[in-house]
């Protein structure tokens, strides 16, 4: 089948930096996405990785490397409200996984 | 552009009933898919519709359907609602893609009694 693992928690501190890392395993892969989820709310879209490298867009950045199936989300100058869970997940052919495959998710806690 | 709209936001009902939930995708997507939330299994998929036709489907129970009508609009719906049926329910659109982001609803939280 078809998986992604990513941590099921990390903390960090207001105006760190904190990594959240992706690997998976697919039979298929057009790229890799990261959603965010606070508590209550739906899955908001934060970036889509289809090749490898950085994306950047404002605070956060999302990596990709193909050849090692492996991906990572970015945080910068942490703030309170980045308090939330975030998901990877792969787009990859449909099946009875569907389009996009989620991960568990990491819930991020921010301290002041 | 508004975005995905889903109806009703939150429902009580007692096992046994059925439930018919709606979403209306970004316009111009015509892909919808649905997913179930819940605290120990995260986001599972149900299924995806494209252009009124079911694409995907996931590995739920039948009483599990979903349609989708011509203007992209989808509903779906549970018939002899359980305990373990209480979940978040979520609809995303896309253009239509199978690579494409998806976007999702506010999501219609569903506790049945």
């Amino acid at each position: 089948g078809q998986s992604l693992e990513q941590p099921s928690e990390v903390t960090a501190v207001e105006g760190a930096i904190v990594q959240i890392n992706c690997t998976y395993q697919t039979s298929g892969f057009y790229g890799l996405s990261w959603y965010q989820q606070h508590d209550g709310g739906a899955p908001t879209f934060l970036s889509y990785n289809a090749l490898d490298g950085l994306e950047e867009t404002g605070r956060f950045s999302s990596f990709l490397s193909r050849s090692d199936s492996y991906g990572y989300l970015l945080l910068q100058e942490l703030q309170m409200k980045d308090s939330a869970s975030y998901f990877c997940a792969v787009s990859s052919p449909g099946g009875s996984q569907g389009n996009l495959i989620f991960g568990k998710g990491t819930k991020l806690s921010v301290k002041p | 552009k508004a975005g995905v709209t889903q109806t009703p936001r939150y429902l009580i009902k007692t096992r046994g009933q059925q439930v018919t939930l709606s979403c209306s995708p970004i316009s111009g997507h015509r892909s919808v898919s649905w997913y179930q939330q819940t605290p120990g299994q995260g986001l599972q998929f149900l299924f995806e519709y494209f252009s009124e036709t079911q694409r995907n489907k996931g590995n739920f129970p039948g009483r599990f359907s979903g349609r989708q009508f011509s203007n992209s609009r989808s509903e779906m719906n549970v018939s002899t609602l359980e305990l373990g049926d209480s979940a978040l329910y979520l609809c995303a659109s896309s253009l239509g893609r199978q690579e494409e982001t998806q976007y999702f609803g506010p999501g219609t939280r569903l506790l049945v009694l």
